[in-house]
């Protein structure tokens, strides 16, 4: 299957410092990217929809100044917690979506634990 | 209403059982469907798509039912390696809704 990879796997800081976390299609060109989040024994939530070359498309609830999406080539989509707070520690996962059609389909990077202290 | 709804389980059946989930979506206009298997701290990772016709990967059936709006996942001869939470993913064009997923247990 397609690779996405992602990077860093794990981040622990310090509050208030900002932490960019790197989602990259390897063998091919993603035009649509997700961002989720998932906290211990929930499911994955959807935090936004990062187009590229256009600004992300954000879920109700999440803050697009707090966490801020760049996508800006096809492979390359940056997730950025800015100020991060220990209520932001979770699971972050980004997945890229291939292109074809009705064959679309849905790979995820390795996701990045953030710990905030 | 939820996009896509599982019963999120847990599932505890003992090896070599055969195990069926069910997941109901609202968006009638879906298109692709598929089933994904998450371990605990992992990433999901595809399991198998959703065809209209049903298909079969070795131990494992997907099917399809559009009329009342839900896909089931059958596992047979159930492995400890199962074990995992099994993800309903359900496409309108480009957009995917995930259930919360059901728990699998396996035992030995």
């Amino acid at each position: 299957g397609a690779v996405v990879s992602q990077h860093p796997s794990r981040v622990i800081c310090k509050s208030g410092t900002s932490v960019k976390i790197e989602c990259r299609s390897l063998d091919f060109q993603a035009t649509t990217m997700f961002w989720y989040r998932q906290f211990p024994k929930q499911s994955l939530m959807l935090m936004a929809t990062s187009n590229e070359g256009s600004k992300a498309t954000y879920e109700q609830g999440v803050e697009k100044d707090k966490f801020l999406i760049n996508h800006a080539s096809l492979t390359l989509s940056t997730l950025t917690v800015t100020s991060a707070h220990p209520e932001d520690s979770s699971f972050y996962i980004c997945s890229a979506q291939t292109p074809g059609g009705s064959n679309e389909k849905l790979f995820f990077g390795s996701g990045t634990q953030l710990s905030v202290l | 209403r939820k996009e896509v709804e599982q019963d999120p389980g847990p599932f505890n059946v003992p090896e070599g059982a055969t195990v069926a989930f069910n997941c109901t979506y609202s968006n009638s206009a879906s298109q692709s469907f598929f089933w994904y298997r998450q371990d605990c701290r992992k990433e999901p990772k595809l399991l198998m798509s959703v065809y209209s016709s049903g298909n079969e990967d070795g131990r494992f059936t997907a099917q399809l039912n559009r009329a009342s709006q839900y896909i089931s996942l059958l596992i047979r001869d159930s492995k400890l390696s199962d074990s995992a939470t099994y993800l309903c993913v359900v496409s309108p064009r480009s957009k995917f809704y995930f259930g919360s997923g059901t728990k699998l247990n396996v035992k030995p």
